[in-house]
């Protein structure tokens, strides 16, 4: 069954310093989301990539997506206190969706 | 629009009690998926309902049930509570659960005692 799978577990950055953040993925995919969830709340949608898509952009996140590594990346630019959370993605093709999210990159902006 | 709603918030149970935990999607959403959240296992998918009817289930035991009804509201439940079921009980709604960002609510936390 395919999974997400993010890298690296955890990050720690300095305010104003880029964030990067990878899913590696098992089998082909309609599309791939990343979500933002901070502690204790729900998950919060960010950005879809469609399958036939390589890059996609929205204010400060970039996301890239490899399906030839079946792997995407996500890049926080000019990071934020309030970027501090964990980043999950989630993928979609096959009808077998039970493992979809990954374990997460918890990412933490320091002052 | 008004997101999702999860009630309750917080809930507390002994061991041996059963549960039951409510979520009302986004009006127009059809599809309701439920997750469980650990420290240990992360978020894990429990069960998805579709037009009232369970479209796929994940790897839990029976103890873990739902439901959804024709105003797509849906509820879950679990019997004979075990204290390895204290999580964060997240619920997302979409159109539908392909091709569509899964919009969650904030979530009900239990803890089993």
């Amino acid at each position: 069954s395919q999974q997400g799978e993010e890298d690296p577990q955890a990050l720690s950055i300095q305010e104003g310093e880029n964030a990067t953040m990878n899913c590696s993925y098992k089998t082909s995919i309609n599309n791939l989301q990343w979500y933002r969830q901070n502690s204790g709340r729900g998950l919060v949608h960010l950005i879809l990539i469609r399958s036939n898509e390589r890059e996609k952009h929205s204010g400060r996140l970039r996301v890239t997506l490899d399906t030839s590594k079946k792997s995407s990346s996500l890049l926080i630019t000019a990071s934020r206190a309030a970027d501090t959370a964990s980043y999950f993605c989630d993928t979609d093709g096959s009808n077998d969706y039970k493992l979809s999210f990954g374990a997460g990159t918890t990412v933490t902006v320091r002052a | 629009k008004a997101g999702v709603t999860q009630t309750p918030r917080y809930l507390i149970k002994t061991r041996g009690q059963q549960v039951t935990l409510s979520c009302s999607p986004i009006s127009g959403h059809r599809s309701v998926s439920w997750y469980q959240q650990t420290p240990g296992q992360g978020l894990q998918f429990l069960f998805e309902y579709f037009s009232e009817t369970q479209r796929n289930k994940g790897n839990f035991p029976g103890r873990f049930s739902g439901r959804q009804f024709s105003n797509s509201r849906s509820e879950m439940n679990v019997s004979t509570l075990e204290l390895g079921d204290s999580a964060l009980y997240l619920c997302a709604s979409s159109f539908s659960r392909e091709n569509s960002p899964l919009h969650f609510g904030n979530g009900t936390r239990l803890t089993v005692t």
